[in-house]
């Protein structure tokens, strides 16, 4: 059982470059998050869906862009590249259930970012 | 919006010594979740809290969410230097802001 899987690990973008952080499930969960995490600091939600089709903004979503056209997948765009997007992201999903009732969150391994 | 604050930030503890962190909200909360990152890794879930003065324990590990449900507590006995990382406290989607602990050998 694989989890939750993010490709790249590492990535180096230039100023001004996109990208497309994957992330990809198997647990059939419904719910899936993005947070990005800089160094020494806590983990701040970019974006989240509730189900395919369905996304929703988070704490810090500007420079961001997500879709949910799959239960599975759940890819982050990055567009015009800033050293302010050097950042570790995290995808995360969890079971379908109301969030606010709390289910465990699973996390990938992370994408370390950098932007020079 | 919501905010989950915990203290201390940062904790340096000498190998069997105890260790606490606090997560606190200024509204209350229905649950209450705990995470441990290790340096380099991921965030792992440790314990979900529900009930008014929920008490659980793992092992060295004990989980306290206040009688109100707007605070919650982890405490470490006799920590270990595999407890090295960040403790961090979850309601919903949002994180609290991690207390990092260091355990001097």
């Amino acid at each position: 059982n694989a989890g939750v899987t993010q490709t790249p690990k590492f990535r180096i973008l230039k100023i001004g470059q996109s990208m497309t952080l994957q992330c990809a499930q198997d647990m059939n969960h419904n719910y899936m998050y993005w947070y990005r995490q800089d160094p020494g600091m806590g983990l701040k939600l970019i974006y989240y869906s509730v189900g395919a089709g369905i996304t929703d903004k988070g704490e810090v979503p500007n420079g961001y862009n997500v879709s949910r056209s799959t239960t599975e997948d759940f890819p982050l765009r990055l567009e015009l590249a800033a050293p302010s997007q050097t950042s570790v992201y995290f995808c995360a999903s969890s079971y379908p259930d109301r969030v606010l009732s709390g289910t465990e969150a699973f996390f990938g391994q992370g994408t370390r970012l950098t932007v020079v | 919006g919501q905010q989950v604050m915990q203290i201390p930030q940062y904790q340096h503890v000498q190998e069997g010594e105890d260790f606490t962190t606090y997560c606190n909200s200024s509204t209350t909360l229905s649950n209450i979740q705990w995470y441990k990152q290790r340096p380099g890794g991921h965030p792992v879930f440790l314990i979900q809290l529900v009930k008014s003065g929920e008490v659980k324990k793992q092992k060295r590990l004990t989980f306290q969410f206040g009688e109100a449900k707007k605070n919650s507590s982890l405490h470490i006995t006799a920590t270990q230097t595999t407890d090295v990382g960040t403790y961090f406290c979850r309601h919903g989607y949002i994180f609290g802001t991690g207390t990092r602990l260091k355990v001097l050998a």
